[in-house]
């Protein structure tokens, strides 16, 4: 059974540019959760879906949104990006998202932002 | 507001000793506690978990012990094994919260042979 698979695996891009990152959650898993981890912070969380719905919201700017499609696969975006956006972001994938359910990360996407 | 807390960035143990990691947390509406362990270039991987309605729960070589008068948890690993080094992360949810989970910063813990 395939893993949480997260493309690009890196990413450099310019201040001020977007980014899409993208996220196919294990197989039967409709709720995928997105964070971002930085040096010092830890990982935050952004935002989940389950069944194309954004159920729970971090708190990040604006600039940080996501969507999930039909066959629970999930991008986000930045827009404008900025130098502190640079990070390693990771989905996790659970099977039904309720609340104990303990989610099964992907390795991740490194985004460096110059 | 760092609401789960790992104040200790790193440890280092000794093979077959004990190793013991801290979180503390601050938020009292948190119910369910759980630790990821994290090697390089990979993603984190669920270790083991803990409802505030327990006070143990153990998994093999895995304890981890809640003390919630005190807003505390730890992570008991015996004996430590070199390929237990990695970073562990300690995360707390609320019931309703869904996916919804608040990591400390980790722990690097190295084993050494």
């Amino acid at each position: 059974k395939a893993g949480v698979t997260q493309t690009p695996r890196y990413l450099i891009k310019t201040r001020g540019q977007q980014v899409t990152l993208s996220c196919s959650p294990i197989s039967g898993h409709r709720s995928v959760s997105w964070y971002q981890q930085t040096p010092g912070q830890g990982l935050q969380f952004l935002f989940e879906y389950f069944s194309e719905t954004q159920r729970n919201k971090g708190n990040f700017p604006g600039r940080f949104s996501g969507r999930q499609f039909s066959n629970s696969r999930s991008e986000m975006n930045v827009s404008t990006l900025e130098l502190g956006d640079s990070a390693l972001y990771l989905c996790a994938s659970s099977q039904s998202g309720q609340e104990h359910t303990e989610a099964f990360f992907g390795q991740g996407t490194r985004l460096t932002v110059v | 507001d760092q609401q789960v807390k790992q104040n200790s960035p790193s440890l280092s143990v000794q093979e077959g000793r004990i190793s013991i990691l801290n979180c503390d947390y601050t938020n009292s509406m948190f119910d369910y506690f759980l630790w990821y362990k994290k090697y390089p270039a990979e993603g984190p991987t669920f270790l083991i978990s803990i409802s505030s309605i327990k006070d143990k729960n153990e998994d093999g070589r895995f304890t981890v012990f809640l003390n919630k008068s005190a807003k505390h948890l730890s992570l008991h690993i015996v004996p430590s094994q070199p390929g237990d080094s990695a970073v562990y992360f300690c995360a707390a949810t609320i019931s309703g919260g869904y996916q919804k989970v608040t990591f400390g910063t980790g722990t690097k813990l190295q084993v050494i042979p």
